[in-house]
């Protein structure tokens, strides 16, 4: 079945880097658009930063602009995201999600989510 | 502090219809479609409605979305209890380049 499975989270210390996988399955992942999206404890969705089909198009939030690097592999079917200089504010569940070929942005097909802990 | 303002909370009886609002500016719902997501405890998020008004497969008619100007609206009707949850609007940004999210209205059925 169509699925995206996260991996990668955990605990770092603030100025540390952690990389987080996003695995996809049941589908043909190079045909789409793929996001991160995270949401602090407690708190909203903050969109993170999205990556287009073939890599040659990437944006980022504000927030972790020069911190944050996505990156995918079509062959593996996987997507990336290398967080460094990390803060106690990207604390987090992240979640990758498959933007939709519907609707302007939506993301029609959510992982479970892998938590991330900046903290000493 | 979310781009998108939702009120935090909403709440209504079982059987009764309910309306969760999001409001925004020309640069995200003003110009762009609004989608509504559904947030059930401890779990990801969840595609309620995108294109303003268009459901996914599998999402009963009970729910729908309107859009006017930079103000959105998700109606929730034959409210359930199952329909506890968390609900985000969001909209793609122009400025930004990237979707942005309402702060999410947190639905009790009493």
């Amino acid at each position: 079945q169509v699925q995206l499975v996260e991996s990668g989270g955990g605990l770092v210390k603030p100025g540390g880097s952690l990389r987080l996988f996003c695995a996809a399955s049941g589908f043909t992942f190079s045909d789409y658009y793929m996001n991160w999206i995270r949401q602090a404890p407690g708190k909203g969705l903050e969109w993170v930063s999205f990556i287009s089909v073939g890599s040659s198009d990437t944006n980022y939030a504000d927030s972790v602009k020069g911190r944050f690097t996505i990156s995918r592999d079509n062959a593996k079917k996987l997507m990336y995201l290398q967080m460094s200089s990390l803060r106690a504010e990207d604390t987090a569940v992240y979640f990758c999600a498959r933007r939709a070929k519907f609707g302007e942005g939506a993301s029609d097909i959510w992982g479970q989510g892998t938590m991330v802990t900046v903290s000493s | 502090q979310s781009v998108l303002t939702q009120p935090p909370s909403a709440s209504g009886t079982p059987g009764q219809r309910v309306t969760i609002s999001c409001s925004g500016s020309s640069s995200n719902i003003g110009g762009n479609t609004i989608n509504w997501y559904l947030q059930l405890p401890g779990t990801a998020p969840k595609l309620l409605i995108y294109n303003n008004n268009q459901r996914p497969s599998g999402v009963p008619d009970r729910f729908s979305g309107s859009k006017s100007g930079t103000s959105a609206s998700l109606a929730i009707s034959g409210l359930q209890s199952a329909d506890e949850a968390d609900y985000y609007c969001a909209a793609w940004d122009d400025s930004l380049n990237g979707p942005v999210f309402g702060g999410g209205t947190k639905l009790t059925v009493l």
